[in-house]
């Protein structure tokens, strides 16, 4: 039973405009939820998280928005660059409900393609 | 600082063989774990680690074993290799403290057993 789910596979962009990533979640009991990016042969970086107690977090191009009663969130790229080809994860954790150990859940992830 | 170094970077066995995946941090972290990765599945966590000498399993935990007898390091064993563990592993660690903390992911494993 899939608890993070990113459902496009993949989505492709022309640069400079926006790219929306979406992740919906099933466990009521998640509390933070971060993306990460992962370029080929690469590991997974950081790149932003929210709190449930947020709607919305904003760094530079990238904001993520959270949608509690719909348990959705997604990511917004604006300006799209090229450089921002790459897998990006949807992940979620239920902090201190998991015991404190901090596991993530992760969605099956979404290839963004930003095309020149 | 080199954050998370994983050992070896590619590695092929054959059905049954054993080997031992080594990861490393540096920055200090109490919270280290173990992922791979799949085509289409996103990460499955496979055991994880809260502090020295502690361990415990993840979502896929079957066929591998684990052992942080180091707070700097995190080893990942497969007794008997299967096929079906060829994979990309990767390792990550996060600092524990208030609230959430960000996992650093190293480079990753890249592991096929025919």
């Amino acid at each position: 039973d899939q608890q993070v789910k990113q459902n496009s596979p993949s989505l492709s962009v022309q640069e400079g405009r926006i790219s929306i990533l979406n992740c919906d979640y099933t466990n009521s009991m998640f509390d933070y939820f971060l993306w990460y990016k992962k370029y080929p042969a690469e590991g997974p970086t950081f790149l932003i998280s929210i709190s449930s107690i947020k709607d919305k977090n904003e760094d530079g191009r990238f904001t993520v928005f959270l949608n509690k009663s719909a348990k959705h969130l997604s990511l917004h790229i604006v300006p799209s660059q090229p450089g921002d080809s790459a897998v990006y994860f949807c992940a979620a954790s239920g902090g201190a409900t998991q015991g404190g150990s901090e596991k993530l859940v992760f969605g099956k992830g979404t290839k963004l393609t930003v095309n020149p | 600082n080199a954050g998370v170094t994983q050992t070896p970077k590619f590695r092929v066995l054959k059905t049954g063989q054993s080997m031992t995946l080594l990861c490393a941090q540096d920055m200090n972290h109490e919270y280290m774990y173990w992922y791979r990765q799949d085509p289409g599945m996103g990460l499955r966590l496979i055991h994880y680690s809260v502090g020295e000498g502690t361990t415990a399993k993840g979502e896929v935990p079957d066929g591998y074993n684990v052992s942080r007898l180091k707070k700097q390091n995190f080893l990942l064993g497969l007794e008997s290799a299967a096929p079906s563990q060829t994979s990309v592993y990767f390792c990550a660690s996060s600092y524990a403290g208030q609230g959430y903390n960000e996992q650093f992911f190293g480079p990753g494993t890249r592991l096929t057993v025919l």
